[in-house]
């Protein structure tokens, strides 16, 4: 596709349960990335791929939550054991390389209840 | 202290003035600066990018970066109504490192 996709752009589930969230890049980009976003601040760093490695998790909470890159294009972020506090939009970036401009998808919404 | 300070606003600018949104940094050794534009409800938008000392301009947009203060600057010439939304500074340490944003402006242009 043209932009970066990610789906679902909604999601709501009930706390406790299990969560994936699916980001499909620009075609070409090497670099991924995953964001989370609450009202009134700005993303934050949650994990970034080169290719079908992590280069940097650091961003990542705690151990419920853990993303893969398997072929180096899709990246799935998965959330166990989801928590009231993990909603938030999560935003997806793709780019070309890792110094090279970021090219966000719309995001999913996700609600826990 | 957050790494990435910003004015959280509104800054409110009647149309066609001149709009400056600000932001400072605490990581001295920052290599790359960029400026998002995010609309209400949509994901952000890179609209510049500063890696020198300096200005660049690209239109009615100028980024400013003084690395000895450690502040970037945005300013927006002849502002227009469409320019309404929250602007966004991030700040990346070196070329292989994740980029950290500010909590973002709220511009509002005022016809």
């Amino acid at each position: 596709g043209a932009g970066v996709s990610q789906t679902p752009s909604n999601k709501v589930t009930e706390k406790g349960k299990y969560v994936e969230l699916r980001c499909d890049p620009i075609s070409g980009h090497t670099a991924l990335y995953w964001y989370r976003q609450s009202l009134g601040q700005g993303p934050e760093f949650l994990i970034y791929f080169q290719g079908t490695g992590a280069a940097d998790d650091s961003g990542l909470p705690n151990d419920r939550f853990f993303a893969v890159r398997p072929e180096g294009s899709v990246s799935t972020l998965k959330i166990q054991r989801t928590e009231r506090g993990d909603s938030a939009v999560y935003l997806c970036a793709s780019s070309f390389g890792e110094d090279q401009p970021q090219h966000f998808g719309d995001g999913t919404r996700l609600s826990i209840l | 202290q957050k790494e990435v300070e910003q004015n959280s606003g509104p800054l409110s600018v009647p149309e066609g003035a001149i709009a400056s949104l600000n932001c400072t940094y605490s990581d001295r050794g920052s290599q790359s600066f960029f400026w998002y534009r995010q609309y209400s409800g949509k994901s952000p938008e890179l609209i510049m990018s500063i890696y020198s000392n300096g200005d660049k301009e690209d239109g009615r947009f100028t980024a400013q970066l003084n690395k000895a203060s450690q502040y970037v600057s945005l300013l927006i010439r002849d502002s227009q109504p469409s320019d309404s939304a929250t602007y966004l500074c991030a700040v990346r340490y070196s070329s292989a490192s994740k980029i950290i944003f500010g909590s973002g402006t709220r511009l509002s242009i005022r016809p």
